[in-house]
Formats: C-alpha cells, structure tokens, sequence
C-alpha cells in the first residue's frame, strides 16, 4: 500500500537558519505533493503543491523540491523566523482518484529565538 | 475569503449517543472530505463525497455515516458514539487544482 513518511517528528532549529523538512513516499508515484501548515488546534492550511514534472516551487522563503528517482520531497524555510514554529503535513496526491490524499503525520518544528 | 466551517469547536458526548458534525464551504466545491486526527497516525480519510447525494468510503468508515443533501453541506454521523472516536475531526473541500481547504476542528470526546 501507498505510504508517505516524514523525516523527523520534531525539528528544532535556531532563528534565521534554514529549517529543512523531509517527505518520502513508496509503492505509487504521485500526481503531486502538497505541503500544509498546521498551527495547535487548528486545520492545516495550504502552503504549496508541486506537479511530477516539477522539480522545484518556491513562494517567497518557502521552497519545495521533488524528486521521483528518490521518491522524496524536500521543504525549506529560509531565514527562519518564531513565528514559523508549526507542525508541517505533506500530502501525496494520486492521478486516479481526488479521494486518495495521503497524508504523513507530520514534522513538528520549533525555531528558537 | 474561502472559508470551510464546522459547527461546533468542541464537544463533549456520551458512549452510545448519536453525534452530529456539520460543515459547511462557501466556494462552490465539488469535493469534500471528513478526516480524523490522532497524534502519531496523522490525518486518516473516514468519507468522501465527490456530489451532492454522493459518497465514497475512505480508510476507516467504520462506526461512522455521512450525508451530503446539498453541494456546500457534508455532515459525518457517529451513529452510536465508542470511546475510541474520541478524536479531532476535520472537514475539507478542494479546489479543481486540488488542494484542500480545511476547517478550524471539532474535538470530540466521547465518555
């Protein structure tokens, strides 16, 4: 079956550095993957998707990068700033079905003043 | 803005109650969703709808209905509450590029 892992559960990482999250996925090559955001007791909210044929997306300090020879996704967060502190969910997207999102269970970061 | 919006932030059930959770989107989506949250399992699809009158099963339909009368409605049904859907639940509509907007949570715990 279809699964999606990320890296680390929690990251801890020191203000203005790089934070640099990790998602890789087995069996199934996907559509797309898409990145989210999701602040405690809160939804996830959109971030970024990129496309199979893509291999790199930015928007402003975030960046993504997707390589189907590795089955991975990089994220990035330049200049890391407290305020973004969150837990980040990846999500794989497969061509048939709208219905098949897998989501990994997240990586939790902190950014230390 | 679009905005997906669940009913209720929290509530507080018995074992064996029936549960109602409604959500409702404002941007004309055809495809909505009811996910379950649980700390280390992640986000786990329970029922999809891609219509109005129609579903699919996800991953864990089990112990739980739902009903999609009108396109910006979709409402999950816990038909007898059990403890272990003591949860976060988290309803979403897509967009035609895909991706998911998400509503604010309903954590439920059921006693």
């Amino acid at each position: 079956s279809q699964k999606i892992e990320q890296n680390s559960e929690a990251l801890n990482i020191q203000e203005g550095k790089t934070a640099t999250l990790t998602c890789n996925y087995t069996n199934y090559s996907p559509a797309y993957l898409q990145w989210y955001r999701q602040d405690p007791g809160r939804g996830p909210v959109f971030l970024l998707l990129i496309r199979e044929n893509e291999k790199e997306k930015r928007k402003e300090r975030l960046k993504v990068t997707f390589d189907t020879t590795l089955k991975q996704s990089l994220f990035h967060i330049t200049a890391s700033q407290p305020a973004d502190s969150a837990t980040y969910l990846c999500a794989l997207v497969r061509y048939s079905s709208a219905s098949k999102i897998i989501f990994g269970s997240g990586t939790r970061l902190s950014i230390r003043p | 803005d679009v905005k997906v919006t669940q009913s209720s932030r929290y509530l507080v059930k018995r074992t064996g109650e029936k549960v109602f959770l409604e959500c409702v989107q404002d941007m004309d989506h055809e495809n909505m969703f009811w996910y379950r949250q649980d700390p280390g399992l992640g986000l786990r699809l329970i029922y999809f709808s891609y219509d109005v009158k129609m579903k699919e099963k996800g991953d864990i339909p089990e112990g739980y209905s739902v009903s999609r009368e009108k396109k910006e409605r979709f409402s999950l049904i816990l038909e007898s509450a059990s403890t272990n859907q003591t949860s976060m639940y988290l309803c979403a509509s897509s967009s035609a590029t895909g991706e998911l907007f998400f509503g604010e949570g309903s954590r439920l715990t059921v006693l």
